[in-house]
């Protein structure tokens, strides 16, 4: 089975730029969370989603940041406009059943640098 | 803010040998997972224990949980070159729905031939 695949692996963008990741869960998955990671603030938790409804953003941190979910198969995590300290690998990670004794399945990130 | 912290921040080891990292978390939970991230890649879950097991084992993996301290250790015996990577704790967050995972600082493991 395909794990969850995010695109692109790589983003190079200068600041004031529109940032678009993508992520397709693992099909059957019915949660779905986006994280940042940086060496400063580690792996933290932006926003997730439920059978496609965002469930808690609490973690996006400015108003800049958005995040959408059309279908089952299919997620974007938006910032606009982008600035440097946005800089850090995104990752997106889906589970079957939300409550937290469910493994959560990552994709392989996009590493993103704006200038 | 992280719940979990591992320590030590990084380990260096031979082949062969035993590693252990361990975590202190704060909060009350109902399971501890484990997971591990090399280089470029993203987290794989290794292992999940709950709150009333105290040791649980997977292949050469072992795991112990003590909820009175508030802390768990992964043990990885008989190491190898591929186990080379960061290795991270997790908790949930169980207000709020109970769905989220909150992740350590990360133990760096470099596991030298």
């Amino acid at each position: 089975d395909a794990g969850v695949i995010q695109s692109p692996r790589h983003e190079v963008t200068e600041m004031g730029q529109e940032v678009t990741l993508r992520c397709k869960p693992i099909s059957g998955h019915d949660y779905l969370f986006w994280y940042r990671q940086t060496m400063m603030r580690g792996l933290e938790l932006l926003i997730y989603f439920n059978n496609n409804v965002p469930i808690d953003d609490s973690g996006m941190p400015e108003d800049r940041f958005s995040a959408k979910m059309p279908n089952a198969s299919f997620s974007t995590l938006k910032i606009q406009p982008s600035e440097p300290r946005d800089s850090a690998v995104y990752f997106c990670a889906s589970s079957h059943g939300g409550n937290s004794n469910q493994p959560q399945h990552f994709g392989d990130g996009t590493r993103l640098s704006i200038l | 803010s992280q719940q979990g912290e591992e320590d030590p921040q990084a380990l260096s080891i031979q082949e062969g040998e035993n590693a252990t990292m361990n975590c202190s978390y704060k909060t009350s939970i109902n399971n501890l997972q484990w997971y591990r991230q090399n280089s470029g890649r993203g987290l794989v879950h290794l292992i999940l224990i709950r709150s009333n097991e105290r040791e649980k084992h997977s292949g050469r993996l072992r795991v112990t949980l003590d909820t009175s301290k508030k802390s768990s250790s992964l043990l990885i015996t008989a190491s190898r070159a591929a186990d080379t990577a960061s290795y991270f704790c997790a908790t949930p967050i169980l207000t709020g729905g109970g769905n989220k995972l909150t992740f350590g600082t990360g133990t760096q493991l470099k596991v030298e031939l």
